[in-house]
């Protein structure tokens, strides 16, 4: 039973630019939600997912927007990018719970 | 007030004694909470999850929740140098569909 899966990785990107962050979540999970973590600091919850629509928001910029599939994976796109913005992106998937189970992260460095 | 507030550490235990670590919240949160444990430069990794008034134990670990003092914490019992991590305490902040706020975590480390 695959977990949540995250790519890429690790991506660098330049001031300005656009990125586009996917995710799979676990078997069986329906929900995707997206973290924000920066160094030292716990994670923020950017948005999640359910059913194809954003069903809540954090405290974010419309710069952060996202996609959800028929097959519940999704994406987190983020334009314009700041130098703020490098930090890792956590996708988390939940089933029917409030637990949330959290990928490997993506790594974003905006230089 | 901070909706989830934690001391960040680190915290230092030697082998084989008891780790507490702890988190208070503040009204903003609901009644769900859970504890992530976060190796460096990995994800967060959840290890416990609780609802209730009172204990809750899974192995070496016990998490308790008083809802009175608005308190959770984590015990980790025999702790092992492999427990060295930051410890993540997170709520469900609205009505339990799953937008987790987190505090800024605990370093915890157990030297040999």
């Amino acid at each position: 039973d695959a977990g949540v899966t995250q790519s890429p990785t690790h991506l660098i990107k330049t001031r300005g630019q656009q990125v586009t962050l996917r995710c799979s979540p676990k078997s069986g999970h329906d929900t995707v939600s997206w973290y924000q973590q920066a160094l030292g600091q716990g994670p923020q919850f950017i948005f999640q997912y359910y059913e194809e629509e954003e069903r809540q928001r954090g405290n974010f910029p419309d710069r952060f927007s996202g996609h959800q599939f028929p097959n519940y994976s999704s994406e987190l796109n983020v334009n314009a990018l700041l130098l703020g913005d490098s930090a890792l992106y956590l996708c988390a998937s939940l089933g029917g719970t409030t637990e949330a189970f959290f990928g490997q992260g993506t790594r974003l460095t905006v230089v | 007030q901070k909706e989830v507030e934690q001391n960040s550490g680190p915290l230092s235990v030697p082998e084989g004694a008891i780790a507490s670590l702890n988190c208070t919240y503040s009204d903003r949160v609901s009644q769900s909470f859970f504890w992530y444990r976060q190796y460096s430069g990995k994800s967060p990794e959840l290890i416990m999850s609780i609802y209730s008034n009172g204990d809750k134990e899974d192995g070496r670990f016990t998490a308790q929740l008083n809802k009175a003092s608005q308190y959770v914490s984590l015990l980790i019992r025999d702790s092992q140098p492999s427990d060295s991590a930051t410890y993540l305490c997170a709520a469900d902040s609205s009505g339990n569909t799953g937008k987790l706020i987190f505090g800024q975590g605990t370093t915890l480390q157990v030297k040999p």
